[in-house]
């Protein structure tokens, strides 16, 4: 059964704790992203990745961090710095058009809650 | 740099009638347009998508979308809608030159009552 697992759920932190949500693709997709989505925001870019070992920072990185070692895996981490951690995250994977994104397709996200 | 604006938040409707969100975007280049949708429950999915061609493009359940070039706008459409339509409602927009860079508006979320 094909496509994007987000685990956990839900996540619950104390303020000063860095977590890591984790994201695993088995479509094959070469590339991965990771959203946050905020009530009347929509969905915001924190980091992209086109291939294996290579990331990019979206619109929103500050506070966090992301690594791509598997072709499978893009794990996001959300560091202490992150001033307003709260929020529901969404990780997605396209496959490659050439230079350009074609359809994302997405997991059911985590929903973190910092205490 | 670029942006995408929905006009509209929140949107009710009665089952039958017919339906249209704005979708307007900021950039001047070839662009790839989509519309994700999400259901109450369920993972955020692609509605229908345009790259190139026919600027009338045709999506799953009924809905449409038009592109107008010379307005930036993306409208999606459905001539009647049913209870299951009820989901919140994305367009999204990404700029040839900026790679896998795609960029959401901020969602409309539609309610039908039965």
């Amino acid at each position: 059964d094909g496509g994007i697992t987000q685990s956990p759920k839900y996540l619950f932190r104390k303020e000063g704790q860095n977590v890591t949500l984790s994201c695993e693709q088995n479509l094959n997709h070469d590339a991965m992203y990771w959203y946050r989505q905020d009530p009347g925001q929509g969905l915001r870019l924190i980091y992209y990745s086109q291939i294996v070992n290579d990331f990019q920072k979206g619109d929103i990185a500050e506070g966090y961090s992301v690594s791509r070692e598997k072709k499978e895996s893009f794990p996001l981490t959300v560091t202490s710095a992150q001033k307003n951690p709260t929020a529901f995250y969404l990780c997605a994977s396209s496959i490659q058009s050439g230079r350009i994104a074609d359809t994302q397709y997405f997991g059911p996200g985590t929903r973190l809650t910092v205490l | 740099a670029q942006s995408v604006s929905q006009h509209n938040h929140h949107v009710i409707l009665s089952e039958a009638a017919s339906l249209e969100l704005g979708c307007n975007y900021s950039y001047g280049g070839t662009v790839n347009l989509f519309w994700y949708v999400q259901y109450p429950g369920q993972h955020l999915q692609l509605l229908l998508k345009y790259f190139s061609g026919d600027p009338l493009v045709k999506g799953i359940k009924g809905f449409e979308a038009e592109f107008i070039k010379s307005k930036f706008s993306f409208n999606l459409r459905k001539p009647s809608v049913q209870w299951s339509d009820t989901a919140e409602y994305f367009c999204a927009v990404n700029a040839r030159t900026g790679g896998f860079k795609t960029i959401f508006g901020a969602g409309t979320r539609l309610f039908v009552k039965a």
